[in-house]
């Protein structure tokens, strides 16, 4: 069955440093990938989405890349601030049903 | 939240009851989840559905149940046959085939 193995233990940085998080899948090739931000006791909210012909995605501050090969997607914030607190959940879709299977998310911590 | 409004934010139930958690959206999109976070985890599938008066089961639907009546509404009954319903409940819509999904901000389903 497909499987998505985020880092489960929380990333510590120092504020101005770039976090990077790690998502690998396995036993299955998803057309594409997102990532969500998701801050205690909410709803996840949409961030980035890239597709399997992509190999990098910016937004901002924020920079997604895309290895289909390796079956691993990582999650960029650069010049972190502590508002970037929060955990990032990786979402690849699962089939045509445009279903998500959610990763269980890393918790990032951005210290003043 | 984005259009999605779920309610209540805190239910508790006592056991042997079902209860009914609503979620209602004025975004015009087709398609609606619902997923259940357990600490630590990630989001589990329970059911969707992708256009009014269908809808499949997703990885866990057991003890639950939905109706998808209206386009706006999605609402899902927790039954007693349910063992563990203690958890975060999120609805989520989405837009077109490549968009992301849009969360409500959850219901907090407490056993009593």
């Amino acid at each position: 069955s497909q499987k998505i193995e985020q880092n489960s233990e929380a990333l510590n940085i120092q504020e101005g440093k770039t976090a990077t998080l790690t998502c690998n899948y396995t036993n299955y090739s998803p057309a594409y990938l997102q990532w969500y931000r998701q801050d205690p006791g909410r709803g996840p909210v949409f961030l980035l989405l890239i597709r399997e012909n992509e190999k990098e995605k910016r937004k901002e501050r924020l920079k997604v890349t895309f290895d289909t090969t390796l079956k691993q997607s990582l999650f960029h914030i650069t010049a972190s601030q502590p508002a970037d607190s929060a955990t990032y959940l990786c979402a690849p879709i699962m089939d045509s049903s445009y279903k998500l299977i959610f990763g269980s998310g890393t918790r990032l911590l951005v210290r003043p | 939240d984005g259009g999605i409004t779920q309610s209540p934010k805190y239910l508790f139930r006592k056991e042997g009851q079902n209860v009914t958690l609503s979620c209602e959206q004025n975004l015009n999109h087709d398609a609606m989840y619902w997923y259940r976070q357990d600490p630590g985890q990630g989001l589990r599938l329970i059911y969707y559905s992708q256009i009014v008066n269908d809808f499949q089961k997703g990885d866990i639907a057991e003890g639950y149940s939905v109706s998808r009546e209206k386009k706006e509404s999605f609402p899902l009954t927790v039954t007693s046959a349910q063992k563990n319903p203690t958890a975060f409940y999120l609805c989520a819509t989405r837009g077109g085939d490549w968009d992301g999904y849009t969360f409500g901000s959850g219901t907090r389903l407490t056993v009593v």
